[in-house]
């Protein structure tokens, strides 16, 4: 079974700042995608960024990046230059293939709350 | 439409009573997916459809749930004889396919009295 931990419950960070969200992920699985989605109160879970666990290089997008440590099934999210509409739950999620049955099924951690102060 | 919808936004009913969620997803994408996500946590899986049929249906809860595609478009996720430990939020997803990013809608909140 995979699993996904977040392991910050609740984080802040001042305006402008940055801020590095931690995941860590177990499976047996070679080929899998990590994802982390950000859901504001108004529920809408948003995506933030994709990582393929095949690529190397640590997906970056804007100012949100990753650091992807493979090995040590490490995968957490640095937000620069942090703005007020930051502020939301951020999730961590896992999908894999094994045999072509498990592709579908999303597998997310618990969240951490992102708090930006101005 | 340029995002996944879901109807309602909010459902309160009573305990016994049978509810029907919607979900319309992104004009194209063959893959839906029911998430159900209570208070502080992740969202866990449902189901998932490819085109028209439950390709995986293996967190459902139990018989009282179950989902529907007819015309591999819009899904309706049913729930029988409600429970108060239903009440959530079921969130709805679509992908182009199955190996692609999921884009979620923003949910549908049910209350069971």
């Amino acid at each position: 079974a995979q699993t996904v931990t977040q392991s910050q419950p609740e984080m802040s960070v001042q305006e402008a700042e940055t801020v590095t969200l931690s995941c860590t992920y177990d499976t047996s699985e070679s080929n899998y995608y990590l994802f982390w989605y950000k859901q504001p109160p108004s529920r809408q879970m948003i995506l933030v960024i994709r990582q393929e666990a095949y690529k190397q290089q640590n997906a970056t997008e804007n100012r949100f990046s990753v650091n992807f440590q493979k090995a040590a099934k490490s995968f957490s999210l640095k937000i620069s230059d942090s703005q007020l509409g930051d502020t939301a739950m951020y999730f961590c999620a896992f999908i894999a293939n094994a045999g072509g049955t498990s592709y579908g099924k999303l597998t997310f951690g618990q969240g951490t709350i992102l708090t930006v102060h101005p | 439409g340029a995002g996944v919808s879901q109807t309602p936004s909010n459902k309160v009913t009573e305990k016994g009573k049978y509810v029907e969620l919607r979900c319309d997803p992104i004009s194209g994408h063959t893959a839906l997916y029911w998430y159900r996500q209570s208070l502080g946590q992740g969202p866990e899986f449902l189901i998932y459809f490819q085109g028209t049929g439950a390709a995986d249906d293996s967190g459902l809860p139990n018989d009282r749930f179950f989902a529907v595609r007819p015309e591999g478009s819009v899904s309706t996720l049913k729930i029988q004889r409600t429970e108060r430990g239903d009440s959530a939020v079921y969130l709805c997803a679509s992908s182009s396919s199955i190996t692609d990013t999921q884009y979620f809608g923003p949910g549908t909140r049910l209350t069971v009295l």
